[in-house]
């Protein structure tokens, strides 16, 4: 398994509940990248990994949201309280390093009743 | 700040004819550019992208799309559609390629 990989592909949870999304992303790459897409719309972008640090968190919406990824290698979206306008495919991408081509994962779909 | 346009949410072509997908960006600095694919049920793959350099860039698939600084444009085209182009395309932005700004997409039907 070669390319980025996300778990679970599928998550239902009723509103006000916590959910954490894994991302697994290619061995080697240090660059992780975090986005979200809702339906009829283009990926909209969430976070940055530079190693075990986040570069840019300028695209999280709130507080509710949070990202690790503690030893630079699989990372972990964090989202309290969810609300239904949480719903929405999250998209994990890696690259080499900032400034390559990143690879995107088949993302998760969050659906919040 | 940097954003994105794509002209039609959906675009149908007949097979063997030219496949022509609309992009303007807006961008304070040089852009980073990207197209992407989106097949049903997979994750985003990279089509073409342009840094610096030639302005006409060549991808996979046949598709290539050029650079118009003087447009802000970056329109994606493939010569003659084909069944297997079906899918949703998307045009990105970059002012360093690590946040990118997608558009809304362009979903490509392909008729026989």
């Amino acid at each position: 398994g070669a390319g980025v990989s996300q778990t679970p592909s599928n998550k239902v949870t009723e509103k006000g509940k916590y959910v954490e999304l894994r991302c697994d992303p290619i061995s080697g790459h240090t660059a992780l990248y975090w986005y979200r897409q809702s339906l009829g719309q283009g990926p909209e972008f969430l976070i940055y990994f530079q190693g075990t640090g986040a570069a840019d968190d300028s695209g999280l919406p709130n507080d509710r949201f949070f990202a690790v990824r503690p030893e630079g290698s699989v990372s972990t979206l964090k989202i309290q309280r969810t609300e239904r306008g949480d719903s929405a495919v999250y998209l994990c991408a890696s690259s080499l390093s900032s400034h390559n081509e990143q690879f995107f994962g088949p993302g998760t779909r969050l659906t919040v009743l | 700040a940097q954003s994105v346009t794509q002209l039609g949410s959906h675009v149908s072509v007949s097979e063997g004819a030219l496949v022509l997908l609309r992009c303007n960006y807006s961008s304070s600095v040089p852009p980073y550019l990207f197209w992407y694919v989106q097949y049903p049920n997979q994750g985003l793959q990279l089509l073409l992208k342009y840094t610096t350099g030639a302005t006409l860039v060549k991808g996979i698939n046949g598709f290539e799309a050029e650079f118009k600084k003087s447009e802000t444009s970056f329109h994606l085209t493939k010569p003659s559609a084909h069944m297997s182009d079906a899918a949703e395309y998307f045009c990105a932005v970059s002012n360093n390629n690590n946040d990118m700004r997608f558009g809304a997409g362009t979903r490509l039907t392909v008729k026989p």
